[in-house]
């Protein structure tokens, strides 16, 4: 098991700019997730994966936020038109529905700051 | 609303010190509860779980935590803490049995004076 894995690990980007942030789950792992943490902030849910359905999209995902997961393995999630606003960690997990209670696994995060 | 709270933000102990972590849920029905550790520049790791059955639930580098219905509360302890304990925790809650989908509190950060 070789982790959860998330590429870039650090972006800086200018507002208005596009990013796209990848995550490699945990391989037979059918669910991924992808959280948002601030300073001083507990993770909050974005949106999670059952395969390559996206099963449940929160409200603080707006429409400038996508994420895929096209062939049920790793998953990108793009901001479009980045605002000061989502300059957070931007955490991606994975887990295998069924077992082990469904225990979910972090990466180490991708970290975001649009200037 | 469903949320999760951690009353302690920055807590200071010497090692050998007794922990007690405060967390707190807001929700009478269902619930799983978590207990994540993040040391410093590492990932979120899972120290301990609750879904049902015994109450007391024992978790990795000795760590436990107990299920209280009747205070909303699932506190995590540890009888002596060591330097290599210092990191944030963070207490998480699955409403409705949820597993999918985590409510976290803010994280309170420990740190183990040697």
């Amino acid at each position: 098991d070789t982790g959860v894995s998330q590429d870039p690990r650090h972006k800086i980007t200018k507002r208005g700019q596009n990013v796209t942030f990848r995550c490699d789950p945990i391989s037979e792992h059918n669910r991924l997730y992808w959280y948002r943490q601030t300073l001083g902030q507990g993770p909050e849910f974005l949106t999670y994966f059952q395969n390559e359905a996206q099963l449940e999209k929160s409200r603080l995902l707006s429409d400038r936020f996508s994420a895929e997961r096209p062939k049920g393995s790793f998953s990108t999630l793009e901001i479009q038109r980045t605002e000061q606003g989502d300059s957070a960690m931007y955490l991606c997990a994975s887990s295998l529905a069924g077992r082990s209670g469904n225990t979910i696994y972090f990466g180490e995060g991708s970290w975001l700051t649009v200037v | 609303a469903q949320s999760v709270s951690q009353h302690n933000h920055h807590v200071i102990l010497s090692e050998a010190a007794s922990l007690e972590l405060g967390c707190n849920y807001s929700y009478g029905g269902t619930v799983n509860l978590f207990w994540y550790v993040q040391y410093p520049g590492q990932h979120l790791q899972l120290l301990l779980k609750y879904f049902s059955g015994d109450p007391l639930v024992k978790g990795i580098k000795g760590f436990e935590a107990e299920f209280i219905k009747s205070k909303f509360s699932f506190n995590l302890r540890k009888p002596s803490v060591q330097w290599s304990d210092t990191a944030e925790y963070f207490c998480a809650a699955g409403y409705g049995g949820a597993t999918n989908k985590l409510i976290f509190g803010t994280g309170t950060l420990l740190a183990v004076q040697p």
